[in-house]
């Protein structure tokens, strides 16, 4: 069974960099059927689309935060990261990440971990 | 940029009821769009993809329809487990956004 698991500090202050991790478990992060995403949800909003990695290290980003985020895999620990650079109390969110397919659709998504900014 | 509009913001409805959400673009999205359902301090759930395929293990209560511009989400007869929010998202290129969502509430 696919799962999802994501993991970093839940606090940070501004100007930090955020650094999160997502822990694939019941699939290979390297297999070329799936890629996979970033969403965040700042509290009372809806999901904002942060970018995907594809099988082949492939990334596209949300013009909106291009310039200070970054996803990587690591294979051999079946790992996705995410960092966003220079944060500001408007990147405090609900951030997930999950698995999308040829459907273009998010068919499966971790629990979600809260990151606040904060001074 | 695409902008995806949603209608309406809020729904009261009751059990029993029919309910449609809208899903406006601003240009063709051919049928790449999906929604998904979302409780408090839970993930969104996706319960239709490409405008019309039902998500296995969502209830066939819940229909999608709609292509190029605009796009339903349908519940045939409410129950008290789809009081939540609901989202459309779209897919364009290798880009995605999400509507600003729908509260479905008890009336």
């Amino acid at each position: 069974q696919l799962q999802l698991q994501e993991s970093g500090p839940g606090l940070l202050k501004p100007s930090e960099t955020l650094s999160l991790k997502c822990t694939v478990s019941g699939d290979s992060i390297s297999s070329s059927r799936f890629y996979w995403g970033w969403i965040r949800q700042p509290p009372g909003k809806g999901p904002q689309w942060i970018g995907n990695i594809y099988y082949s290290g492939t990334t596209f980003y949300n013009p909106s935060l291009e310039s200070r985020v970054a996803i990587s895999a690591d294979t051999s620990k079946n790992q996705l990261s995410l960092t966003l650079r220079s944060v500001t109390a408007a990147d405090t969110a609900m951030y997930f990440c999950a698995r999308s397919d040829i459907s273009a659709s998010y068919h499966y998504w971790g629990q979600g971990t809260l990151v606040t900014v904060s001074s | 940029d695409i902008q995806m509009t949603q209608s309406p913001s809020t729904l009261s409805a009751s059990v029993g009821d029919r309910v449609t959400i809208t899903c406006r673009a601003s240009q063709s999205i051919s049928m790449w769009l999906a929604w998904y359902q979302q409780k408090p301090g839970k993930a969104p759930r996706l319960l239709i993809y490409r405008a019309s395929s039902l998500e296995r293990g969502v209830p066939s209560r819940f229909s999608g329809s709609g292509s190029g511009t605009e796009f339903t989400l349908t519940i045939s007869s409410l129950q008290p487990d789809d009081f939540a929010t609901y989202y459309c998202q779209h897919y364009n290129d290798y880009w995605r956004s999400f509507g600003q969502g729908t509260k479905v509430e008890i009336k």
